[in-house]
């Protein structure tokens, strides 16, 4: 049963466009989530995330909106740039997780900024 | 700055071989991880360590064996490896409530 799901595998956006990457989870008990971002052969690195108790948190070119009632999160990039191009992963943190932040992933959305 | 330490980078191993995985981080986290990627899978937990000293299953941990060696040390065990092992291996490390740092992942493939 997957929990947070990256219903798009791909995506290709022109350089100077808005990408906006989609992500749906299905727990309720998630309160924190989070965007990495992945370059081949590389581990994933953090981009940004937001609480439950938000519904925007923004950073630079990146932003992330939530939308609580829907179990939908998005991730916004503008301007993209070609740099951005990279997979990106979705993550969601539950509230039993004690001191280990245990993340759920969803499967991945790669995303290609063309010149 | 090092963060998360992997190795080996690339394995490749016979069915039946066992290997072990290290991972080390020098940020001084409690928390350590380990996932495994597939394709059009995500990346999965297979165990983790909360703190120094204890461990836990995470989503997948059928097949694996782990070690907290110490605070800085977190290993993965494939006691017998099978073809279904085949993956790539990242370890993380975390200080609550700061997100998880990644190593560059071990690339594992069992004939």
């Amino acid at each position: 049963d997957q929990q947070v799901k990256q219903n798009s595998p791909s995506l290709s956006v022109q350089e100077g466009r808005i990408s906006i990457l989609n992500c749906d989870y299905t727990n309720s008990m998630f309160d924190y989530f989070l965007w990495y971002k992945k370059y081949p052969a590389e581990g994933p690195t953090f981009l940004i995330s937001i609480s439950s108790i938000k519904d925007k948190n923004e950073d630079g070119r990146f932003t992330v909106f939530l939308n609580k009632s829907a179990k939908h999160l998005s991730l916004h990039i503008v301007p993209s740039q070609p740099g951005d191009s990279a997979v990106y992963f979705c993550a969601a943190r539950g509230t039993n997780t004690g001191t280990a932040s245990k993340l759920t992933f969803g499967t991945g959305t790669r995303l290609q900024v063309t010149l | 700055n090092a963060g998360v330490t992997q190795t080996p980078k690339f394995q490749v191993l016979k069915t039946g071989q066992s290997m072990t995985l290290q991972c080390a981080q020098d940020m001084n986290h409690n928390s350590m991880y380990w996932y495994r990627q597939d394709p059009g899978m995500g990346l999965r937990l297979i165990y983790y360590s909360a703190s120094e000293g204890t461990t836990d299953k995470g989503e997948v941990p059928n097949g694996y064996n782990v070690s907290r060696l110490n605070k800085r040390e977190f290993s993965l065990r494939l006691e017998s490896a099978a073809p279904s092992q085949t993956s790539v291996y990242f370890c993380a490390s975390s200080v609550w409530p700061q997100p998880q740092h990644f190593g560059d992942g071990t690339r594992l493939s069992i004939l």
